[in-house]
């Protein structure tokens, strides 16, 4: 089975500094995705990056980077120059194959809030 | 840009009555989920459908509900006799392989009185 581990509760960072939002999973499967997604208090969810567990690269799309690290099984996103806008609750997932099953599952989000 | 459109955004329905929530996901994908998150809880999946079936469903996912594709565009989740506990922000999502990210829409929350 798959599972994925956010265990930052919530993140305070000052507007315009980095900040990092931890996630860790574990899985048996051989290639898989790992996911990001926001969520801020309007509810919807927004994609934000993706990293294939093949890819050699880190994703990077704009200020969100994803520092992945394979053989610690963990794919934690960095955003970079913090807005007042990116307060939110940021959701980490992964699909791959498990038992034959290719859902997305996600962890339980990080809030972030960001200050001026 | 394409997105995936659910309605309606917020519905208000009285315990025991049967509700329809509407999703129109992005027209060449061809995986398609409903998830569900209660206030303040972690996104829980619910079902996935895919060449006209359901492909696999949660625990969650009881007599209770159903879904349908009807036409070639909506993908429908129905709720029947409406409990409590069933109020919730309800996702629906789509993706073009079972490898890509899901794009979600804006949800519809549900709130049984």
């Amino acid at each position: 089975a798959q599972k994925i581990t956010q265990t930052q509760p919530g993140m305070f960072v000052q507007e315009k500094e980095a900040v990092t939002l931890d996630c860790t999973y574990d899985t048996s499967d051989q290639s898989y995705g790992l996911f990001w997604y926001k969520q801020p208090s309007s509810g919807e969810m927004i994609f934000l990056i993706y990293q294939g567990s093949y890819d050699e690269q880190n994703a990077t799309e704009g200020r969100y980077s994803l520092n992945f690290q394979k053989a610690r099984k963990s794919a934690n996103l960095v955003i970079s120059a913090s807005q007042l806008g990116d307060s939110a609750m940021y959701f980490c997932a992964m699909r791959g194959v498990s038992g034959g099953s290719y859902i997305p599952t996600f962890g339980r989000g990080t809030s972030l809030i960001v200050h001026p | 840009e394409p997105e995936v459109t659910q309605t309606p955004s917020h519905q208000v329905t009285q315990m025991g009555q049967e509700v329809i929530l509407r999703c129109v996901p992005i027209s060449n994908h061809l995986y398609f989920y409903w998830y569900r998150q209660i206030l303040g809880q972690k996104v829980e999946f619910l079902v996935s459908f895919y060449n006209n079936e359901i492909s696999e469903k949660s625990e969650i996912f009881d007599d209770q509900f159903s879904v349908e594709r009807p036409d070639g565009s909506n993908f429908t989740l129905k709720i029947r006799s409406t409990k409590l506990e069933d109020s919730a922000m309800y996702f629906c999502a789509s993706s073009p392989t079972y490898e890509n990210e899901a794009f979600f829409g804006q949800g519809t929350r549900l709130t049984v009185v």
